[in-house]
């Protein structure tokens, strides 16, 4: 079975800077998803980013990138010019390539963005 | 983009009820979807995947009959909470496959916040 990890129970940034969110996971697959996920207060899950195992190419997404590197088991989220909006929740998730569309979800971060 | 729905947002049961929430894909259809049970601070639980026309398959550890799941549609699952106790009390979210190019894209629903007294 597969297992994610987000060894960082709480961040914080200041507004405007950047910061860096851990995840590491642990699985036998060599073909499979990894994505992160906001959870703000109002609590709907919205998808930040997503990577895919056999692309070597880190994901973008304006202000938010992924270092992926596979080898490692590693994927953490890089959210440069930090806003007040980006204070939430945020969950690193694992989908097997061919085990259907189920997640596996890390324990999550909580990101405090300080004006 | 898509759009996923639960029903209702709420709920506050007396204990020993039971509470049916709902979960609808609005503009695509879905054959999978899956519920999360979420606690306060914690991440989510994958409690079962619901099957269009075929019986859910339930997370070890989850009573089947204590959270009855019907997806009799292409685009409607229900989670059915029976004999709630008030340490049925979470945060319960939904998502829904939607199928296309490649494995599929995950929609979360709202979520649905249930109190038990």
């Amino acid at each position: 079975a597969q297992t994610v990890t987000q060894s960082q129970p709480e961040m914080s940034v200041q507004e405007a800077e950047t910061v860096t969110l851990s995840c590491t996971y642990d699985t036998s697959e060599s073909d499979y998803y990894l994505f992160w996920y906001k959870q703000p207060p109002s609590r709907q899950m919205i998808l930040v980013i997503r990577q895919e195992a056999y692309k070597q190419q880190n994901a973008t997404e304006n202000r938010f990138s992924v270092n992926f590197q596979k080898a490692a088991k590693s994927f953490s989220l890089k959210i440069s010019d930090s806003q007040l909006g980006d204070a939430a929740m945020y969950f690193c998730a694992y989908r097997s390539y061919n085990a259907g569309n189920m997640l596996t979800f890390g324990g999550g971060t909580r990101l405090m963005v300080k004006p | 983009g898509a759009v996923v729905s639960q029903h209702p947002s709420r709920v506050i049961c007396k204990s020993g009820t039971s509470v049916k929430i709902e979960c609808r894909s609005l503009d695509f259809q879905a054959t999978t979807m899956f519920w999360y049970r979420q606690f306060p601070k914690q991440s989510l639980m994958l409690m079962a995947t619901s099957n269009e026309g075929s019986k859910a398959t339930y997370e070890q550890g989850v009573e089947k009959d204590k959270f009855l799941i019907n997806h009799a549609s292409l685009t409607l699952s229900t989670l059915t909470v029976t004999s709630a106790h008030p340490e049925d009390s979470s945060f319960y979210i939904c998502s829904a496959v939607r199928q296309g190019l490649g494995a599929g894209e995950l929609f979360f629903g709202e979520g649905s916040r249930l109190t038990v007294l």
